[in-house]
């Protein structure tokens, strides 16, 4: 079945770095695209970041462009999220996601179990 | 960017009733709708796609409907375990991709 188990996350200071990783098994990892999606504290889901399978294409929402990087690598079935330049508003449970394709975009059909990130001094 | 509202934020329905969410997007999304389920300390799972597929393993009393910029969910004969955040998102227009600000089912 597929597993997505995500690790890297913790407490960091603002202007801080981490690197999120998610580890995923059960399926075809090389032929899928992939997403970070994240939820503050009691708020609702908001989209980071997508990769396309081939790591040809990238997208990341606004608020986190220049900020966070979005990697894979195939040979390990593992996703990345590079996270620098934190804000406060930032922590959130990263969830890493596979998506299912319906032209013309993206539905989230596998979610892992999520990572805490909390940015505070 | 879409902006997605659902109503209302709390909707209160007795076990064994039908409960409908609305989800309604700022312009049309065609069928390009996903709903989601999200129980307390647990990540979303996948309830429904094109606006009306069912996702693998979703019972049938779930169902969604809608086209354009109206959707509703709709679960018939409340279970237990139905009670739960559900959340739209739109992937017509992307990126990026974008949710409603979610909707708890709660015990009435």
């Amino acid at each position: 079945q597929v597993q997505l188990v995500e690790s890297g996350g913790g407490v960091v200071q603002p202007g801080g770095s981490l690197r999120l990783s998610c580890a995923a098994s059960g399926f075809r990892f090389s032929d899928s695209d992939m997403h970070w999606v994240r939820q503050a504290p009691g708020k609702g889901l908001e989209w980071v970041a997508f990769i396309q399978f081939g790591e040809r294409l990238k997208h990341y929402t606004d608020s986190v462009k220049g900020r966070f990087s979005i990697s894979r690598d195939n040979s390990k079935n593992t996703l990345y999220l590079q996270v620098s330049s934190l804000r406060p508003d930032d922590s959130a449970v990263y969830y890493c996601v596979k998506s299912g394709w319906t032209a013309p975009g993206h539905h989230f059909d596998y979610w892992g179990h999520g990572n805490l990130v909390i940015v505070s001094s | 960017e879409i902006v997605m509202t659902q109503s209302p934020a709390t909707l209160s329905v007795s076990p064994g009733e039908r409960a409908t969410l609305s989800c309604r997007a700022s312009q049309s999304v065609s069928s390009n709708l996903a709903w989601y389920q999200q129980h307390p300390g647990q990540p979303p799972r996948l309830l429904i796609y094109g606006a009306s597929t069912r996702a693998t393993g979703i019972p049938a009393r779930f169902s969604g409907s809608g086209s354009g910029t109206e959707f509703s969910l709709t679960i018939n004969s409340l279970q237990s375990e139905d009670f739960a955040v559900y959340y739209c998102q739109q992937y017509d227009n992307w990126p990026p991709y974008t949710f409603g600000q979610g909707t708890k089912l709660e015990i009435k």
